[in-house]
């Protein structure tokens, strides 16, 4: 099985502009999660969709936004870029919207907002 | 606020020996742990878990234990190998569905 892709790998926008990076999930699966990782917050989740409907939420600015189309796949949208949103994002797909359910993450995707 | 708190970013062990990372957690509603083991440039990959109900939880070299009334984790790789040099991050949840990640622990095993 192919794993989680996403795209693009490295992206550098200027405050005030929008982004928006995408996530395939491995085949099959219905849950996409999508994290924040930085060096002074570690990882942090931002949103959970499950069969394109957003389950869960992390605890970020409305600018943050996503959606799941119905062949899973994901993307996520950050509007009016600040330079603290420079962080690598990573997505994980799992099988289910159960914890216990194994995710498997993606190698992200770099954001330098300059 | 870090609810999961790695406190050691990192820890340097010989070949052969035990690794031992420490996790700490204030959220009591906590109820769910699991580590993650991540390279460079690829994201984490998921280890071991536990739930609360438990106290400890075995898969080959890897150990979890889990202490609730010191809201304490930690993971034990015995032995520890070159291959295991990674980053390695505790990872708790609640009822919800999140996990809330400390911020890691880089983990350096030499020869």
């Amino acid at each position: 099985k192919a794993g989680v892709t996403q795209t693009p790998r490295y992206l550098i926008k200027t405050r005030g502009q929008q982004v928006t990076l995408s996530c395939s999930p491995i085949s099959g699966h219905r849950s996409v999660s999508w994290y924040q990782q930085t060096p002074g917050q570690g990882l942090q989740f931002l949103f959970e969709y499950f069969s394109e409907t957003q389950r869960n939420k992390g605890n970020f600015p409305g600018r943050f936004s996503g959606r799941q189309f119905s062949n899973s796949r994901s993307e996520m949208n950050v509007s009016t870029l600040e330079l603290g949103d420079s962080a690598l994002y990573l997505c994980a797909s799992s099988s289910t919207s159960r914890r216990e359910s194994e995710q498997y993450f993606g190698p992200g995707t770099r954001l330098t907002v300059t | 606020d870090q609810q999961v708190k790695q406190n050691s970013p990192s820890l340097s062990v010989q070949e052969g020996r035990i690794s031992i990372l420490n996790c700490d957690y204030t959220n009591s509603m906590f109820d769910y742990f699991l580590w993650y083991k991540k390279y460079p440039a690829e994201g984490p990959t998921f280890l071991i878990s536990i739930s609360s109900i438990k106290d400890k939880n075995e898969d080959g070299r890897f150990t979890v234990f889990l202490n609730k009334s010191a809201k304490h984790l930690s993971l034990h790789i015995v032995p520890s190998q070159p291959g295991d040099s990674a980053v390695y991050f505790c990872a708790a949840s609640g009822d919800g569905y999140a996990l809330n990640f400390g911020k890691g622990t880089s983990l350096l095993v030499t020869p």
